[in-house]
């Protein structure tokens, strides 16, 4: 099984400022099926990210996703209120062999 | 508009059965997968399964293999998941989310809370 590491647990920032989240894999992972999530509270988890680098439909251009083998990262240059959440990476190795990040919290400074 | 609308929460004890729904709307049912995801404070998120209505492919992570059962009925554009006998460790929230491929979700459903306790 493929352990995805974030860090920081948590990012304590202001609006306006850059949101900089890292992913690591125990593994590579590959073909960049790699995939980020934001998680709001009471809410379920919305797709932002997919194949490392690929925003969703109806994804504001201040997210963007980079990285490949075992190091992606996800950046958000401009943090809107709306953006205050927790956010998740995942790894699809094969269906069966899918695993999840244990989350990183932005949070309001 | 794509939805996935999921059974409302439920409470039960330890040894009982039961079975949470996921209807699909506004995009062809048959034609994507619907995967099973549980939410706990202690572990995150995990995957759980999926399956592909159009003929019923199923497969399984191996922690919930054997665990629990997913099924889907593609004639009313919903997907299953169902325990036959809860434990208090299956207390949380659970997931139903599409996908094209299986490699990612793109919508979710609004999650169904289980609390299974004595």
């Amino acid at each position: 099984e493929i352990v995805l590491t974030q860090s920081p647990g948590t990012l304590s920032l202001s609006p306006g400022e850059r949101a900089t989240l890292s992913c690591r894999a125990s593994q590579s992972v590959s073909g960049s099926y790699l995939a980020w999530y934001q998680q709001k509270r009471g809410q379920a988890p919305r797709l932002l990210i997919y194949g490392a680098s690929s925003r969703a439909t109806g994804i504001p251009d201040r997210f963007s996703g980079s990285g490949s083998g075992t190091d992606f990262t996800l950046t958000i240059s401009r943090l809107e209120p709306e953006d205050f959440a927790v956010y998740y990476c995942q790894q699809f190795l094969g269906s069966s062999r899918v695993t999840f990040g244990q989350g990183t919290k932005v949070e309001i400074k | 508009e794509v939805q996935l609308v999921q059974s409302g929460a439920e409470v039960k004890k330890p040894g009982e059965s039961l079975k949470i729904s996921c209807k699909g709307s506004g995009y062809s049912f048959n034609t994507y997968w619907i995967g099973w995801v549980r939410q706990t404070p202690g572990k995150g998120l995990e995957w759980m399964g999926i399956i592909y209505p159009g003929d019923s492919d199923t497969r399984y992570s191996p922690s919930f293999q054997g665990q629990v059962t997913i099924s889907a009925d593609k004639s009313i554009s919903t997907a299953y998941l169902q325990w036959s006998s809860l434990k208090a460790s299956d207390t949380a929230m659970y997931y139903c989310a599409r996908s094209y491929d299986t490699s990612y979700f793109d919508y979710w459903g609004q999650g169904t809370l289980v609390t299974v306790s004595s």
